[in-house]
């Protein structure tokens, strides 16, 4: 089955601890793109990327980094300088870059701080 | 900047009637807007995309207009059943590289 996969579902984190949350799509899809989603706002923007080694940031990416090495993989490090990471994270994908077309998201990972 | 509103933020229906959910946005230079359904802790599925050249689309019981002059989306979901109760979400995207800008979504529930 084609789709995007992320993984772990539930991560906890310690105080000073860096994270890395995975995404994996099988769509062949260029672009891929995280979000973070917090009780009662909508979806906000944390980096995206359009094609394999090339990434830009969205509206939140500070304590935030990512990686591009293959076009099916787009994981994401929570590091120690991100303030309040407790949150829902959602990974997507689109199949180009043309602004145009529909855009999909995986089961999401929900990471809390202890 | 692009803000996308959506009201109301909760929603009670008897199951069979017609759902009607609004999503305004203020810049009307969209590439088209999505609406998405999503189940509690779940991620978000896609429901239907509207291109900005479109005035609507259809899928099964789902119908989505667009009034990009006035700024506003709507869904319509006819003869409703309990299954339908999730959070709808609308997007908007204005940006040639793919940004959604989200509203904060419906939260719906149908009651048998």
């Amino acid at each position: 089955d084609g789709g995007i996969t992320q993984s772990p579902k539930y991560l906890f984190r310690k105080e000073g601890q860096n994270v890395t949350l995975s995404c994996e799509q099988n769509l062949n899809h260029d672009a891929m793109y995280w979000y973070r989603q917090d009780p009662g706002q909508g979806l906000r923007l944390i980096y995206y990327s359009q094609i394999v080694n090339d990434f830009q940031k969205g509206d939140i990416a500070e304590g935030y980094s990512v990686s591009r090495e293959k076009k099916e993989s787009f994981p994401l490090t929570v590091t120690s300088a991100q303030k309040n990471p407790t949150a829902f994270y959602l990974c997507a994908s689109s199949i180009d870059r043309t602004g145009r077309s529909e855009q999909f998201f995986g089961p999401g990972t929900r990471l809390t701080v202890l | 900047k692009q803000e996308v509103t959506q009201i109301p933020a909760a929603l009670s229906v008897p199951e069979g009637e017609n759902l009607v959910l609004n999503c305004s946005f203020t810049d009307s230079a969209i590439y088209n807007l999505q609406w998405f359904r999503q189940d509690p802790g779940k991620g978000l599925t896609s429901l239907l995309l509207i291109q900005s050249s479109q005035r609507e689309q259809t899928s099964g019981r789902l119908n989505a207009s667009l009034d990009k002059s006035s700024g506003r989306s709507t869904l319509y979901i006819a003869a409703s059943q309990p299954g339908d109760s999730a959070t709808y979400l609308c997007a908007a995207r204005t940006d040639s590289w793919g940004k959604l800008q989200f509203g904060a979504g419906t939260q719906v529930v149908v009651t048998p």
